[in-house]
């Protein structure tokens, strides 16, 4: 069983379309991420969500829309998309938040190439 | 100057051989420390975690931690091949509710 399962895992599409990545997680916890990988490894915070609320929005263009319809799940959709989203989406969970989000569980990615 | 940050590498060892790995963060009220593995087209995975000055082994492995200096490092004793992978440094402190990552560190254990 997948403790965090991400879908689709690969994604190729064209500059100004919408796309939309699903995150599950079967572990229990109470906190979800959605964190951004670029070319150079680098895993930037993007949105996080404890219980359906949302807790952390970095500064992301507001063409990235999370929904959290429940604890278990965290959607990304993103508008029009841009070349420079092209990168990797990582969602990760972990049970507790704020200094107790130490042990994050990631799914295996979804690979955004946007041409 | 970047919140964590480490050598991009690649960082090259014999097999057998010590692999140490650094990182240093710049906010001193940082309080939590981790090191996570990533397999080249895989996900990050958690090895070790740390919080108070010293060091803490797990096997092969042994974080350090020096709040003073604001430096954390990990070693990776007899290293094998398949410890070769990106090594990301993450840190937490109080009032941030999820975790900071460094732009990792390649390694790569030679047979």
């Amino acid at each position: 069983d997948t403790a965090v399962s991400q879908t689709p895992k690969y994604l190729v599409t064209q500059m100004g379309n919408d796309k939309s990545i699903k995150c599950e997680q079967n572990l229990g916890h109470d906190t979800m991420y959605w964190y951004k990988q670029d070319s150079k490894k680098f895993l930037k915070i993007m949105f996080s969500y404890n219980n359906k609320e949302l807790i952390i929005n970095e500064t992301v263009p507001n063409r990235f829309s999370p929904k959290s319809p429940d604890k278990a799940h965290l959607n990304l959709h993103i508008n029009s998309l841009e070349l420079g989203d092209s990168a990797v989406y990582f969602c990760a969970s972990s049970q507790g938040k704020g200094s107790n989000t130490g042990e994050l569980f990631f799914g295996e990615g979804s690979r955004l190439t946007v041409l | 100057q970047k919140e964590v940050e480490q050598n991009s590498g690649p960082l090259s060892v014999p097999e057998g051989a010590i692999a140490s790995l650094n990182c240093t963060y710049s906010d001193r009220v940082s309080q939590s420390f981790f090191w996570y593995r990533q397999y080249s087209g895989k996900s990050p995975e958690l090895i070790m975690s740390i919080y108070s000055n010293g060091d803490k082994e797990d096997g092969r492995f042994t974080a350090q931690l020096n709040k003073a200096s604001q430096y954390v490092s990990l070693l990776i004793r007899d290293s094998q091949p398949s410890d070769s992978a990106t090594y990301l440094c993450a840190v937490n402190k109080p009032g941030r509710r999820a975790l900071t990552f460094g732009s990792g560190t390649r390694l790569q254990v030679q047979p």
